[in-house]
């Protein structure tokens, strides 16, 4: 079956870059999506990239997809305390919600 | 009160006992999904429910018993767990059957099984 795999952990000091990194095998995949759950929350939607693109930006953040390799990348520019949480790296062949396939989710921990 | 709304929070039960949790969607959504989220693994489909209809079962125990009485309301009926079933378990929403590939979740239910 599909499968998605992320890094568990990462850590980086406040006001560097975040880069978290997320690799697929459907080679259907149209659609690709990064979640985002802060502590005690469930997930939401951050942004997301039609397999046809190759980046996308949306104000601090930045998508890359490379569909050769499969690989999945969001890029937080100046990272604040704020952006703790866990992200998580999701695909669906037609982007329709029940056939997302997440990810185990990457940790961001975000040191003064 | 607005978007998806779990409880309870948290939930500690022995393997016999019986227990609900129950999950509330104020978006107008007609699909609801149950998500099983265990550290470090991915994200688990478990049920999926569309105009009250149940669309998708992953091949979930069923020691787990979904109930959807209308299109606002979700519970998962919990009996003779086992202590592996101890995980943050999710309610989400979408419209039609959310073809943005957006699910709008609840805080999630904490279980314990002891």
């Amino acid at each position: 079956g599909e499968d998605v795999e992320q890094s568990l952990f990462l850590s980086v000091r406040e006001g560097d870059s975040s880069v978290i990194n997320c690799t697929y095998t459907d080679s259907s995949s149209t659609y690709l999506y990064w979640y985002k759950q802060e502590p005690g929350a469930g997930l939401q939607l951050l942004t997301y990239i039609f397999s046809n693109m190759d980046m996308k930006q949306d104000q601090r953040l930045t998508v890359l997809l490379n569909k050769k390799d499969k690989h999945l990348s969001l890029r937080i520019a100046d990272t604040q305390t704020g952006d703790s949480a866990i992200y998580f790296c999701a695909e669906a062949p037609s982007g329709t919600a029940s056939k997302l396939t997440f990810g185990t989710g990457t940790r961001l921990q975000v040191t003064l | 009160e607005t978007g998806v709304t779990q409880t309870p929070r948290h939930l500690v039960m022995g393997m016999t006992n019986k227990k609900s949790l129950k999950c509330e969607q104020h978006l107008g959504h007609n699909a609801m999904y149950w998500y099983k989220q265990s550290a470090k693994k991915p994200l688990e489909l478990m049920f999926v429910y569309n105009f009250k209809e149940q669309t998708e079962n992953n091949s979930v125990p069923s020691r787990f018993s979904p109930e959807c009485p209308n299109s606002s309301h979700l519970f998962l009926h919990l009996h003779t767990l086992q202590p592996e079933d101890s995980a943050l378990y999710l309610c989400a929403s979408t419209s039609g059957t959310g073809e943005s590939g957006e699910l709008f979740f609840g805080e999630g239910s904490r279980l314990t099984v002891l």
